[in-house]
This record gives structure tokens, C-alpha cells and sequence, in this order.
């Protein structure tokens, strides 16, 4: 089966910072790539679709990209609200596969 | 206004059945697929099962292959999961998620609901 590898698992950075989460596949997904915001006793917020593609309402700090086995989600500038665990979801071959999350607080 | 509404949990010993049920409104929904996704607590993420708007398509996770079974009835528009043979690691909020169309990507949850497995 297919391995999908999420890091950090956790992070800690300064408002106003840019923040990087990625996944890694063991094979190539096409674009098949996901990425949810989970807040704390709140169910998951779908953020980005097909690799880059912002769902509609997200804030345009939240970007998306990569292609293949490597994807990267970018928060241009941290605000307090982003306080969230962000999970990955890739497709493939008949699979649904969560990353393991990224906690992210605020430093 | 899409809401999913998902009822059924509850306390079940090991080896018990229990069936989950997710109530849709406020869209078509047999056009769109569903699939239900479970959360331990504390713990990630784990999708379970899909199935596509016209029941032709069905997959799940190895986790549960042989112990769970998805359906829904798009006359009712309601989606289910019979989960038999149930383990303590069954224990998890079980939720009902809408499958955008892309990606395989759940634009809309629901609550979820608690499900105990314990004896």
C-alpha cells in the first residue's frame, strides 16, 4: 500500500510567519492531495482540493501545491485564528489515507 | 443549507453490532458520494469508507474491510454504516463527510457521533 508521510507533527511559530506543512508520498498521486484545518472541538474544515485549488471562503494566506509524491501546504502570514491541527488526504488506488496531522500553535 | 446529521452511536461490547446512520438536507444528495471517516480520541484522522452517488462504488479501509458494510438510500437521503464485529480500537467519533467531487476531497461534515466499544 501507499504511504503518506505528514511533517512536522508539530509547530510552533510567530504571527505575521510563514508556515510550511508538507506530504510526502511513496508513490505518485496526481494531484489526488487534500488539506483539512481541524480546530480544537470542531470537525475538519476542507482547505485545499486537488493539490492547489482553494475552497471557496478560505482566506487567501492558505495556499496549496506540488504535484506526484511532494506536497506542500503554506501559510503566508500566521494569524491566531490558524491555531489548528492540519491533516493531508490523499486518493489512490481504491485508498482514502489521512497524514498523521501537524498541530500547530502559535509561539 | 447542507447539513449532515449522523445518529446511532452508543456503548457496544466487544464482538457487538451496531448502525450508524447520516441524515442529509439541504442538498441533491444522490448525485454527490459520501464517505464516513472516524476519529479516536486524541487521535488523527481515519477514513473507513465511500460510496459513490448510485451505490456502484464502494471502497474501505483495510481496517474495516469484512467488518463494516456502507450503503445509503437515496429516497430516505441517508447514508448508513453497519459495523459488526466491533474492537475496543473501534472506539471513535464516527463521522458522515460530502464528497465535493474532486479529489476525493469532503466539503461538508457532520457532528459526528460517539461510538464505545467496551466491555
Amino acid at each position: 500500500d501507499i504511504q503518506m508521510t505528514q511533517s512536522p507533527s508539530s509547530l510552533s511559530a510567530s504571527i505575521g510567519d510563514r508556515v510550511t506543512i508538507t506530504c510526502r508520498a511513496s508513490q505518485g498521486i496526481s494531484n489526488y492531495l487534500v488539506w483539512y484545518q481541524q480546530k480544537p472541538g470542531k470537525v475538519p474544515k476542507l482547505l485545499i482540493y486537488a493539490a492547489s485549488t482553494l475552497q471557496s471562503g478560505v482566506p487567501s494566506r492558505f495556499s496549496g501545491s506540488g504535484s506526484g509524491t511532494d506536497f506542500t501546504l503554506t501559510i503566508s502570514s500566521l494569524q491566531p485564528e490558524d491555531v489548528a491541527t492540519y491533516y493531508c488526504q490523499m486518493y489512490n488506488s481504491a485508498l482514502i489515507t489521512f497524514g498523521q496531522g501537524t498541530r500547530l500553535e502559535i509561539k | 443549507e447542507v447539513q449532515l446529521v449522523e445518529s446511532g452511536g452508543g456503548l457496544v461490547q466487544p464482538g457487538g453490532s451496531l448502525r450508524l446512520s447520516c441524515a442529509a438536507s439541504g442538498f441533491t444528495f444522490s448525485t454527490y458520494a459520501m464517505n464516513w471517516v472516524r476519529q479516536a480520541p486524541g487521535k488523527g484522522l481515519e477514513w473507513l469508507s465511500y460510496i459513490n452517488g448510485g451505490s456502484s462504488v464502494i471502497y474501505y479501509a483495510d481496517s474495516v474491510r469484512g467488518r463494516f458494510t456502507i450503503s445509503r438510500d437515496n429516497a430516505k437521503n441517508s447514508l448508513y454504516l453497519q459495523m459488526n464485529s466491533l474492537r475496543d480500537e473501534d472506539t471513535a467519533v464516527y463521522y458522515c463527510a460530502r464528497d465535493c467531487g474532486d479529489s476525493y476531497a469532503n466539503d461538508y461534515w457532520g457532528q459526528g457521533t460517539l461510538v464505545t466499544v467496551s466491555s
